[in-house]
């Protein structure tokens, strides 16, 4: 079975730009959570979408966005990037609603706001 | 909120002595599980891990343990034998328990570093 694919897996844009990350499931999988990753922020969760629908958020403003398609592939979205938004975006799929359920990661999307 | 402290910024270990990383978390939740994350240089996130909060036996996987203390809010693990290909940041995480969902709280990690 695949794993936890990102694309794109490296991205370069400047301030003020937008842009939009892509993350395939596990097949089966109908969970996607995306977290940034920051030497100084650390891991954050940003959001998951269960079944197209956002079931959870984290405090990030609302420059982040994302959406879940019908065949569980999600995208995030940053507008307006700003020098801070440099970090490791992971996403992580999961096959139900339960919390018991483990989580897998991808290998992430590194992106640097110039 | 749940927050989840790792005290520990480095740690390093020789080749096959043990090492055990330390990590507290704090929640007034009663059902929630805790994990342990490895992340190496490639960013990988591997989920080495995972107890129950509802078990009071502690979670093993092969040379990797933990010691789960619920009273104390404390999750340790522990790695035995310790070999190269363990050197990586490992992060404790926590995550609520039912339906609410994959969001996991992570501590800001534990560098590890394994001496030949």
């Amino acid at each position: 079975k695949a794993g936890v694919t990102q694309t794109p897996r490296y991205l370069i844009k400047t301030r003020g730009q937008q842009v939009t990350l892509s993350c395939s499931p596990i097949s089966g999988h109908r969970s996607v959570s995306w977290y940034q990753q920051t030497p100084g922020q650390g891991l954050q969760f940003l959001f998951e979408y269960f079944s197209e629908t956002q079931r959870n958020k984290g405090n990030f403003p609302g420059r982040f966005s994302g959406r879940q398609f019908s065949n569980s592939r999600s995208e995030m979205n940053v507008s307006t990037l700003e020098l801070g938004d440099s970090a490791l975006y992971l996403c992580a799929s999961m096959f139900g609603g339960s919390s018991y359920n483990e989580q897998f990661f991808g290998p992430g999307t590194r992106l640097t706001v110039l | 909120a749940q927050t989840v402290t790792q005290s520990q910024p480095e740690m390093s270990v020789q080749e096959a002595e043990t090492v055990t990383l330390s990590c507290t978390y704090d929640t007034s939740e009663s059902d929630y599980y805790l994990f342990w994350y490895k992340q190496p240089p490639s960013r990988q996130m591997i989920l080495v891990i995972r107890q129950e909060a509802y078990k009071q036996q502690n979670a093993t996987e092969n040379r990797f343990s933990v010691n789960f203390q619920k009273a104390a809010k404390s999750f340790s693990l522990k790695i035995s034998d310790s070999q190269l290909g363990d050197a990586a940041m490992y992060f404790c995480a926590y995550r609520s328990g039912g339906t609410s969902g994959s969001r996991l709280t992570f501590g800001e990690g534990t560098q590890l570093t394994v001496n030949p």
